[in-house]
């Protein structure tokens, strides 16, 4: 079974600019989540959705926006763009069947902002 | 006080040794735990996970989870050189929310 992928995987990117990322989840996977890290921050939870639907959301900024398709697959969206942007994006699926929960990262995408 | 909290790296051993990693986390309704292990430059890769108190092994790695004093931690028994990644301890309170919350990490080097 295909892993959870990202696309793309490097990404370089101007101050102001806006930026899409692409995940596809584990074929059956419902949940998807987003997680920023940073070497200062670690790994921080930016949104999860499910169903088409954002159910939970972190402490990131209005520039930080996504969605979720009836596929499941998911995109994250940064506008706006600043220096401090600058982290490898992860998205990690699950199945969401409540209890049990694990959720599997994929390589995540590595976005610079100059 | 930072929610998830594990010990502070660089942590080193032989090859052969048992590594031992720990965890504390601060909010008691939490349910789910995780390690992950990262390798520099890659995203992180789930070796385990525990729900219910008591110990769990999967091959050369037991988790120890203990509930009443938030505790968890991470044993791997003969460490290799290729165990030498960073470790995270990872907590999700609701299970239907998608949310891990990371420690830091701790960063493992085995030597040869």
């Amino acid at each position: 079974k295909a892993g959870v992928t990202q696309t793309p995987r490097y990404l370089i990117k101007t101050r102001g600019q806006q930026v899409t990322l692409s995940c596809s989840p584990i074929s059956g996977h419902r949940s998807v989540s987003w997680y920023q890290q940073t070497p200062g921050q670690g790994l921080q939870f930016l949104f999860e959705y499910f169903s088409e639907t954002q159910r939970n959301k972190g402490n990131f900024p209005g520039r930080f926006s996504g969605r979720q398709f009836s596929n499941s697959r998911s995109e994250m969206n940064v506008s706006t763009l600043e220096l401090g942007d600058s982290a490898l994006y992860l998205c990690a699926s699950s199945w969401d069947r409540g209890f049990e929960e694990t959720q599997y990262f994929g390589p995540g995408t590595r976005l610079l902002v100059l | 006080q930072k929610e998830v909290e594990q010990n502070s790296g660089p942590l080193s051993v032989p090859e052969g040794a048992i590594a031992s990693l720990n965890c504390t986390y601060s909010d008691r309704g939490s349910q789910s735990f995780f390690w992950y292990r990262q390798y520099s430059g890659k995203s992180p890769e789930l070796i385990m996970f525990i729900y219910s108190n008591g110990d769990k092994e999967d091959g050369r790695f037991t988790a120890q989870l203990n509930k009443a004093s938030q505790y968890v931690s991470l044993l791997i028994r003969d460490s290799q050189p290729s165990d030498s990644a960073t470790y995270l301890c990872a907590v999700m309170r609701d299970t239907n929310a998608g949310k891990s919350t990371f420690g830091d990490g701790t960063t493992l080097t085995v030597k040869p």
